[in-house]
């Protein structure tokens, strides 16, 4: 069936280090996609977002990278920061227009 | 702090109780959508509405019920709940249904079924 998975279900590192989320993606129809940040206590907080038309996309320390041809996204923070530990989902739109699909989550955890 | 405020954020009720999760947003979106979150689990979707309307409901039990009474609100309307309906439920929205804009998210409802 269509699923959204990810590679790693927990990542430590070190503060000021580079982290990099990965993400697969099985729907080959899937032309958006979003990375979402979830707080303990709080609801999914958006980051970045991609449309099927482009490859990479950058924000503030956030970069999205969207690989069409093995079904992979992954998010890169730069120098990481202890609020950056939260847990991280992608998701995708399939389908139906407002349907969104969440990965499992990664949970990131930032140590001085 | 979420644009998306929903009400209450706890809520305890029992099996036989009637209770209500109210979501609101002055974003001007016209989409609005209701998830259910377990523990350590990714956001499932429930309903979404598009301009005040019902489009899609993702096969949910009639105790759940919702409704859109304007395009700023959305309401989840609970009745004779069972213990496995306990989670979080979140409300999100978005300019529109239109598949590729952010759905924004408020801080949800926790809630426990006794």
């Amino acid at each position: 069936g269509e699923s959204v998975g990810l590679h790693l279900p927990t990542l430590s590192v070190q503060e000021g280090d580079n982290s990099i989320i990965n993400c697969a993606y099985s729907n080959s129809a899937s032309d958006y996609f979003i990375w979402y940040k979830q707080e303990s206590g709080k609801g999914p907080q958006f980051i970045i977002d991609i449309r099927s038309n482009m490859d990479k996309r950058q924000g503030q320390r956030v970069t999205v990278l969207l690989n069409k041809t093995v079904k992979h996204l992954s998010l890169q923070i730069a120098a990481t920061q202890p609020g950056d530990s939260a847990v991280y989902f992608c998701a995708e739109n399939i389908g139906s227009p407002d349907k969104l699909i969440f990965g499992t989550g990664t949970r990131l955890q930032v140590f001085p | 702090d979420t644009e998306v405020t929903q009400t209450p954020k706890h809520l305890v009720m029992g099996m036989t109780n009637k209770k209500s999760l109210k979501c609101e947003q002055h974003m001007g979106h016209r989409a609005m959508y209701w998830y259910k979150q377990k523990a350590k689990k990714p956001p499932e979707l429930m309903f979404v509405y598009s301009y005040e309307k019902l489009s899609i409901n993702e096969s949910v039990p009639s105790r759940f019920s919702p409704e859109c009474p304007n395009s700023s609100l959305l309401n989840l309307h609970l009745h004779a709940l069972q213990p496995e309906d306990s989670a979080l439920y979140l409300c999100a929205s978005s300019q529109e249904g239109g598949g590729s804009q952010p759905q924004h998210f408020g801080d949800g409802t926790r809630l426990s079924i006794l």
